[in-house]
């Protein structure tokens, strides 16, 4: 397996620009979420799914847009980027586990975002 | 590598000594904890997990005691390796809101010295 993936490693944006951060897991996960990452904070929630076709607002969701079409892909979409969204992002997928309740969550390596 | 965080607490250890990582958690309510390790330019990866109902879980080379009491969470490392430098986060979570309430510490930067 090769777990969670993302892409691309990097990016740089213009403001005003869009792109679309992509994530992918291969463990047939029903939970799938995308956290931000700045310095001296942890990580936050922008936004999360339960399961294909639902997805919901986390701690920061202003700015980006999320879908689930399928239990394997949950891309974040950043519609107008700006220097604020400049951050390191990171998706996850988890799964609760039968007769022990545990939810561990499993990270991608990051997408580094610059927004000029 | 990419710095995870610029004004993170700092742990400097002797290595081959015992390090404790310490966590104030925020609601009483929280019911699932994770420590997570962060190594520089990489996604966290899991440590070793504890529910509400126990005060202490041992894994290899790591133990997490949880005070509910006082809302204190503490990560130790028995005989700290290089490769145990790293940037270590709590997490902490209603297990009863599946996967939606996950709310991280902001970490502490653990330095191995040889």
């Amino acid at each position: 397996n090769a777990g969670v993936t993302q892409t691309p490693k990097f990016q740089v944006l213009k403001t005003g620009q869009s792109m679309t951060l992509q994530c992918a897991q291969d463990m047939n996960h029903e939970y799938m979420s995308w956290y931000r990452q700045d310095p001296g904070m942890g990580l936050r929630l922008i936004h999360y799914s339960v399961g294909a076709g639902i997805t919901d607002q986390g701690e920061v969701p202003n700015g980006y847009n999320v879908s689930r079409s399928t239990t394997e892909d949950f891309p974040l979409r950043l519609l107008s980027a700006a220097p604020s969204q400049t951050s390191v992002y990171f998706c996850a997928s988890s799964q609760r586990e039968d007769g022990e309740i545990r939810e561990t969550q499993y990270f991608g390596p990051g997408t580094r975002l610059l927004v000029l | 590598g990419e710095s995870v965080g610029l004004h993170l607490p700092t742990l400097s250890v002797q290595e081959g000594d015992n390090s404790i990582i310490n966590c104030a958690y925020s609601n009483s309510a929280s019911d699932y904890f994770i420590w997570y390790k962060q190594e520089s330019g990489k996604g966290p990866q899991f440590i070793i997990d504890i529910r509400s109902n126990m005060d202490k879980r041992q894994g290899q080379r790591v133990t997490v005691l949880l005070n509910k009491t006082v809302k204190h969470l503490s990560l130790q490392i028995a005989a700290t390796q290089p490769g145990d430098s790293a940037v270590y986060f709590c997490a902490e979570n209603l297990l009863r809101n599946y996967g939606q309430n996950f709310v991280f510490g902001p970490g502490t930067r653990l330095s191995v010295l040889p």
